[in-house]
Formats: structure tokens, C-alpha cells, sequence
């Protein structure tokens, strides 16, 4: 069954440190992946996409079909990006989210 | 913020009632859907709707029901045979919901409406 699991319930990082959050799927065809952020009182909101290979306000995040792994990196945290991280997989005409990380950038 | 939104942003149920979520949007896209956040599971499909007239069930759509009479809208209903309704309820909608159609599938969410059964 396609599954997206996001290992950590909470990451807690200082400001100006790596940040990685974690997100693995399983999934028989050719993946397309997506990160979701939502802010404190925002909206739910689509943060990266794999297949556009951006970076949006300094996230990163590979595919990685060997290790169906799917992290999203930032070199530098800030205090702003502390939010609720979703990972999501799309299945059909949905999407399939994880349980979600909550990231906590301390100054 | 506009184009989907949800009322009322708090809802309280007595035990045993039917209570129908609203959701609205002006985006005129095509597909909408239903989740809900509860701590620790993430989000979960309840319904979704990718065309005017039809909807199909989600991963957890027991207690549940909806329509989809206008493109715009796409009101849910927690029934009384939802056994555990109290929850943070999310609806979204994109441009498109046909596999195939677009692979830049991205789904803009509503504010939320939190339910809370008495």
C-alpha cells in the first residue's frame, strides 16, 4: 500500500544550524512528491515540489528512489521557519500526507 | 488569504446530531477535498470530488457525507454515526484531480473549522 511516514513528531534545532526532516514513502510506480508548511495561525501551503527541483526559501529536498527517501534539507534554520513540515505523496488525483514534523528553530 | 473558505471556524456538537461543515471557493478549479488533522496523523482523505455531481470516498469516509451540487462548493456532514468527530476539519481544492491531467497538482487549503461534539 502507498504509505508516507515522517519519522519525527518534533525536531528541535538552534538557529543558523542543518536542518533535515525526514520522509520516506512506498510507492510501486514513479513518484511525484511534495513538502507542505504550515506556519503558526496560516494556512496549510505547498512549500517544494520534487519535480520542479527548486528551492524555496533555502529548503531543498532530492528524491532519492534507492532509499525511497524524500528529506527536506536547509543549510541554515531561522527562527521563521519553525512550523508544522507535511511530506506528501500523490496518488491519482490525491495526495497521501504524512503524520507530519513539527520543527522548532531556537535563537 | 480568499479563494476557499470554510465556516464557522469553531463548531460545537451535542452527541447524536448531524452538523454539515461549509466550504467555498472562487478559484474555479475543478477538484475538491476534505481532510482531517488530528495530533500525530497527519492529514486524512475523507472525501474528495474531482467534478460537479460526483465525489468519491476517501480513506476514511465512514460517518460521513457530502455533495457536490456546484463547483463551488462542497459541503460535509458529520453524521452521528461518526464515532470519534471531534477534530480539526481542512478542505482544499486544485485546478485539477484527474490522474494524468497535471502532475503540478497543488491543492490550496482552507483556514479550518475545529469540531467539537459535546
Amino acid at each position: 500500500a502507498q504509505r508516507v511516514t515522517q519519522p519525527e513528531k518534533l525536531l528541535s534545532v538552534f538557529k543558523g544550524a542543518p536542518v533535515e526532516l525526514k520522509c520516506n514513502y512506498s510507492y510501486s510506480g514513479s513518484p511525484e512528491l511534495f513538502w507542505y508548511v504550515q506556519y503558526s495561525r496560516q494556512r496549510l501551503q505547498l512549500l517544494l515540489r520534487h519535480i520542479s527541483r527548486e528551492s524555496i526559501k533555502g529548503f531543498t529536498a532530492d528524491l532519492n528512489k534507492g532509499e525511497t527517501s524524500f528529506h527536506l534539507k536547509k543549510p541554515f534554520a531561522q527562527e521563521e521557519d519553525s512550523a508544522m513540515y507535511y511530506c506528501a505523496l500523490k496518488r491519482g488525483g490525491k495526495l497521501i500526507f504524512g503524520q507530519g514534523t513539527e520543527l522548532s528553530v531556537k535563537p | 488569504d480568499g479563494g476557499i473558505t470554510q465556516s464557522p471556524k469553531y463548531l460545537f456538537r451535542k452527541e447524536g446530531q448531524n452538523v454539515t461543515l461549509s466550504c467555498e471557493q472562487n478559484l474555479n478549479h475543478d477538484a475538491m477535498y476534505w481532510y482531517r488533522q488530528d495530533p500525530g496523523q497527519g492529514l486524512r482523505l475523507i472525501y474528495y470530488s474531482q467534478i460537479v455531481n460526483d465525489f468519491q470516498k476517501g480513506d476514511i469516509a465512514e460517518g460521513y457525507s457530502v455533495s457536490r451540487e456546484k463547483k463551488e462548493s462542497f459541503p460535509l456532514t458529520v453524521t452521528s454515526a461518526q464515532k470519534n468527530p471531534t477534530a480539526f476539519y481542512l478542505c482544499a481544492s486544485s485546478m485539477g484531480g484527474l490522474a494524468g491531467v497535471s502532475s503540478y497538482n497543488e491543492q490550496f487549503f482552507g483556514p479550518g473549522t475545529r469540531l467539537t461534539v459535546l
